[in-house]
């Protein structure tokens, strides 16, 4: 059974870094394209940031490109997601989301963690 | 960036009812559609990848059509479990974007 469990989220002043941790399980991980989207309270989705399954590549939303970095350890199954520099705008709820073969939809979600940004 | 427009934002129907939910491009995505499923209180789920593919353990009640510009979500016969707010997303170009959603309702 396919399984992402994040963690790292909770409140942050603006302009502090926080680091968002996905661990996966039940899926060769190196296998797959992964993603962040995120959910603003009450609003739509948003597409973040996603790397490819060599992490060779990244891709980011305009909004968060220079503040945030997308990585992932293949030998330890874990995607990441560093932010700094944190916006109020930047509070929502963080989904680590896995690809399928040779797809990069968000297949499989993970519970998703809250990062709140505020003083 | 690609903008998604779905239509309605809201809709109530009655089970067993079938029920159309649309999707609208502000170009040609080239059939690089995907549906999503979020109930209250979960994560979002996927029913359908570019187009008309059903994602895996996902009910055959659930199809998708569309080329082009124009996509649509069909759901044959209206289930309790199904209420829920559905999302188009666009993979044909970066940023992916997602729509806006439509909360569906049982009548």
């Amino acid at each position: 059974e396919v399984q992402l469990v994040e963690s790292g989220g909770g409140l942050v002043q603006p302009g502090r870094s926080l680091k968002l941790s996905c661990a996966a399980s039940g899926f060769t991980f190196s296998n797959y394209y992964m993603a962040w989207v995120r959910q603003a309270p009450t609003k739509g989705l948003e597409w973040v940031a996603s790397i490819t399954n060599s992490g060779g590549s990244t891709y980011y939303r305009d909004s968060v490109k220079g503040r945030f970095t997308i990585s992932r350890d293949n030998a330890k199954s874990t995607l990441y997601l560093q932010m700094d520099s944190l916006r109020s705008e930047d509070t929502a709820t963080y989904y680590c989301t896995r690809g399928l073969r040779m797809v990069r939809s968000f297949a499989y979600w993970g519970q998703g963690t809250l990062v709140t940004v505020s003083s | 960036d690609i903008q998604m427009t779905q239509s309605p934002s809201f809709l109530s129907a009655s089970v067993g009812e079938r029920v159309t939910l649309s999707c609208r491009a502000s170009q040609n995505i080239n059939k690089y559609l995907d549906w999503y499923q979020q109930k209250l209180g979960e994560a979002p789920k996927l029913l359908i990848y570019n187009t008309n593919n059903l994602h895996t353990g996902i009910p055959s009640r659930f199809s998708g059509s569309g080329s082009g510009t124009d996509y649509t979500l069909t759901i044959s016969s209206l289930q309790p479990e199904d209420v829920a707010t559905y999302f188009c997303l666009q993979r044909n170009s970066w940023p992916d974007t997602f729509g806006a959603g439509t909360k569906l309702e049982l009548k």
